[in-house]
């Protein structure tokens, strides 16, 4: 199975700052025949399911603000929030479609400082 | 619309069984891969099993491979997960989300990622 594994756990970032949340696969999620990267990203709010922000690892789902972006291909990603606003304030999880069992990060709770 | 509503959760005893259904509204349901993806305290999301549009392909986790069991009624809209020898360890929110494909999995081995997901139903296995 691809272990998925993400950093920080958490970080706390000013309103209007940037945050920058890591994930690492334990192998390539880069499928060589498309040329995709396997590689999806969800926001989870307390009392809510999870909603994707991100696939095939920077193509950013309709209707999601402009300030959430994600990069990295291979075995590292990134994703970034480039102005932080209060209603960011959630999980998010990134998760790996390459190969069955699809695996989830163990996610990284951000929070207003 | 997309809408995907579970029910059937609850208290059960370690052994037990529960059947979990998904309904779902606001798109072409046979179209579309279906999975159940869970929540478990301190575990994170996990994904435990899917199935494809038609229902011809079933995939699951390790974990409950011989003791879950994923369907689908297309003429119902509505996904179901029986789950028996229930253990302590699959206490969790169980969601059921959509694929932004009609399989789960590609002949290539390859999935899709998940654009809807339901409020969940939550399953607590004690005794």
């Amino acid at each position: 199975d691809i272990v998925m594994t993400q950093s920080p756990d958490s970080l706390a970032v000013s309103l209007g700052e940037r945050a920058t949340i890591n994930c690492k696969s334990s192998q390539s999620v880069l499928y060589s025949s498309n040329n995709k990267n396997y590689l999806a990203w969800y926001q989870q709010k307390p009392g809510q399911p999870p909603k994707v922000l991100i696939y095939w690892a920077s193509t950013r789902e309709s209707g999601v603000p402009d300030r959430f972006s994600g990069s990295g291909s291979g075995t590292d990603f990134t994703l970034t929030i480039s102005s932080l606003q209060a209603e960011d304030v959630a999980v998010y999880y990134c998760q790996q479609y390459y190969s069955s069992p699809f695996t989830f990060g163990p996610g990284t709770k951000v929070d207003i400082k | 619309e997309v809408q995907l509503l579970e029910s059937g959760g609850g208290l059960v005893q370690p052994g037990g069984s529960l059947r979990l259904s998904c309904a779902a509204s606001g798109f072409t349901f046979s179209n579309y891969g279906m999975s159940w993806v869970r929540l478990a305290p301190g575990r994170g999301l996990e994904w435990v099993s899917g199935i494809s549009g038609s229902g011809d392909g079933t995939y699951y986790v390790d974990s409950v491979k011989g003791r879950f069991t994923i369907s689908r009624d297309n003429s119902k809209n509505t996904l179901y997960l029986q789950m028996n020898s229930l253990r302590a360890e699959d206490t969790a929110l169980y969601y059921c989300a959509k694929s932004s494909s009609i399989v789960v999995v590609t002949a290539s081995g390859k999935g899709y990622f998940f654009d809807y997901w339901g409020q969940g139903t939550l399953v607590t296995v004690s005794s």
